[in-house]
C-alpha cells in the first residue's frame, strides 16, 4: 500500500472559486507528479517536480499551478475554477529501485465545478 | 506518433473465467511496459513492469507478456474474481530520464459478474 494521500476525495464548487488540492507522501520520494484523467480517457501529465523548489509543466496545458516547498507536499492550486476544470486529479510519486522507477498513485480528487 | 492502444475497450466475463487484455504500442525508443489496475474512483496500482528483455511476468493470478518485436503486450487474468472488476491500463515508458516519458492507454474496463 502506497503512502501517498490526497484531499479532498471529492470537491464540488462554484465557478470562480479558488481551490487547492492537497497531496502528501511519507515515502521520502523526490519526484512527484499531477495527472488529470477524464472518464474513459488516458491520464495526462499536467505538472511534475524533481524535488524541493523544482516544478515543471507537463504535456497537457493546465491553468493550475503547483508548489514544492517541502519534499512530502505537492499541492495544486486553481485560482479561478471553471466548469472545464471538472475532472479527476491524480497525484503520484516515484522511486527508483534496482531496475525501474516505480510510480505510486494517490486515490485522486474528483473535482466538479458548477 | 507515440501511442498506446488497448483492446477491447470493455469486457464482461463470469466469475471464475479467464480473460486476456491486449495492448499495442508504437512508442520508440522503448524502455519498459507497465500494467496498472484502477478501481473506480481510485488511483492506479501497479501490477507488473517489464523491460525489453522480459517476455513474461506474473503477479498472482495476473500474467503479462511482452513481444518487443511486434510491440504487443497482453495481460492474462486467471480464475477471475469479482474484485477484478476495474480498469486495466497499459503504460509504456521511453528512454531518457530515469522515469522516461510515460504514454498511457485508455484502459480496458473489465466487469466480472457472479
Amino acid at each position: 500500500e502506497a503512502d501517498i494521500y490526497q484531499t479532498p476525495r471529492y470537491l464540488v464548487i462554484g465557478t470562480g472559486k479558488k481551490i487547492t488540492l492537497e497531496c502528501s507522501q511519507t515515502m521520502g520520494h523526490d519526484k512527484m507528479y499531477w495527472y488529470q484523467q477524464d472518464p474513459g480517457m488516458e491520464l495526462h501529465l499536467i505538472h511534475y517536480s524533481y524535488g524541493v523548489n523544482s516544478t515543471e509543466k507537463g504535456d497537457l496545458s493546465s491553468e493550475s499551478t503547483v508548489s514544492r516547498i517541502r519534499t512530502e507536499h505537492f499541492p495544486l492550486t486553481l485560482e479561478s475554477a471553471r466548469p472545464s476544470h471538472t475532472s479527476q486529479y491524480l497525484c503520484a510519486s516515484s522511486q527508483l529501485d534496482a531496475t525501474n522507477e516505480k510510480l505510486f498513485f494517490g486515490s485522486g480528487t474528483q473535482l466538479s465545478v458548477l | 506518433k507515440n501511442q498506446v492502444e488497448q483492446s477491447p475497450q470493455s469486457l464482461i466475463i463470469l466469475e471464475g473465467k479467464n480473460c486476456t487484455l491486449q495492448c499495442n504500442y508504437t512508442v520508440s525508443p522503448f524502455s519498459n511496459l507497465r500494467w496498472y489496475k484502477q478501481d473506480t474512483g481510485r488511483g492506479p496500482v501497479s501490477l507488473t513492469i517489464m523491460t525489453f528483455s522480459e517476455n513474461t511476468k506474473s503477479n498472482g493470478r495476473y500474467t503479462a507478456t511482452l513481444d518487443a518485436d511486434t510491440k504487443q503486450s497482453s495481460l492474462h487474468i486467471t480464475a477471475s474474481q469479482l474484485s477484478d472488476s476495474a480498469s486495466y491500463i497499459c503504460v509504456v515508458s521511453d528512454r531518457g530520464s530515469t522515469l522516461g516519458r510515460l504514454y498511457f492507454g485508455r484502459g480496458t474496463q473489465l466487469t466480472v459478474w457472479p
